[in-house]
């Protein structure tokens, strides 16, 4: 089993609509959890940060962590065509050696 | 992009060349990241490093080499022992122990002829 699963892709949904992004793990020591948007040919920026189980907010997004089901999820509300990209998820454990595993990304289309 | 600069923004290879991709910064950072992306891969880590003059193999060194002789800077050499070196390659930063956010710069396209 891979540390992190991310839901394969692509996925295609209309401008409006509520998008659902997710990820599974298995390392039961990951405590600090984000969502990165990349645009074609970009680099990924960082979304979304969320530490430990909770909900974070942020406009139309937000992220939700559910430490004991080990599942995080990136919700978009009110889709636009400028949210057509890749999104990863990303999580680390404390410590000072700080390496992010990543999900191998889905990617997200909004029609108009 | 942050404040990271990667350059160039395409690079081709023909095979048996070593090519070296650049990574700057000016975040004041302190750990560096080398990833490859690959399509339907996700980021892979080649190797990364928390301070000057020290670094560390990620998860598919093989092929590569780094130095870090400056904070700033952090290039990559993709030498004639990577045996599949065409993707994209992504360099970013983490602003040290107790950070756990990296940030991106915005990419080097390398293409193997």
């Amino acid at each position: 089993q891979k540390e992190v699963e991310q839901d394969p892709g692509p996925l295609s949904v209309p401008e409006g609509a509520i998008v659902s992004l997710n990820c599974t793990y298995s390392n039961s020591a990951f405590q600090y959890f984000m969502w990165y948007r990349q645009y074609s040919r970009k680099g990924p920026e960082l979304l979304m940060y969320t530490y430990s189980s909770g909900n974070k907010e942020d406009g139309r997004f937000t992220a939700q962590v559910d430490k004991s089901s080990k599942y995080i999820s990136l919700f978009i509300r009110d889709s636009q065509p400028s949210d057509s990209a890749t999104y990863l998820c990303a999580m680390t454990a404390t410590g000072a050696n700080s390496k992010l595993t990543f999900g191998k990304g889905i990617t997200l289309s909004v029609r108009p | 992009d942050g404040g990271i600069t990667q350059s160039p923004k395409y690079l081709f290879r023909k095979e048996g060349q070593n090519v070296t991709l650049s990574c700057e910064q000016n975040l004041n950072h302190d750990a560096m990241y080398w990833y490859r992306q690959d399509p339907g891969q996700g980021l892979r880590l080649i190797y990364y490093s928390q301070i000057v003059n020290d670094f560390q193999k990620g998860d598919i060194a093989e092929g590569y080499s780094v130095s870090r002789e400056k904070k700033e800077s952090f290039p990559l050499t993709v030498t004639s022992a990577q045996k599949n070196p065409t993707a994209f390659y992504l360099c970013a930063t983490l602003a040290g122990i107790g950070y756990n956010e990296q940030f991106f710069g915005p990419g080097t396209r390398l293409t193997v002829l």
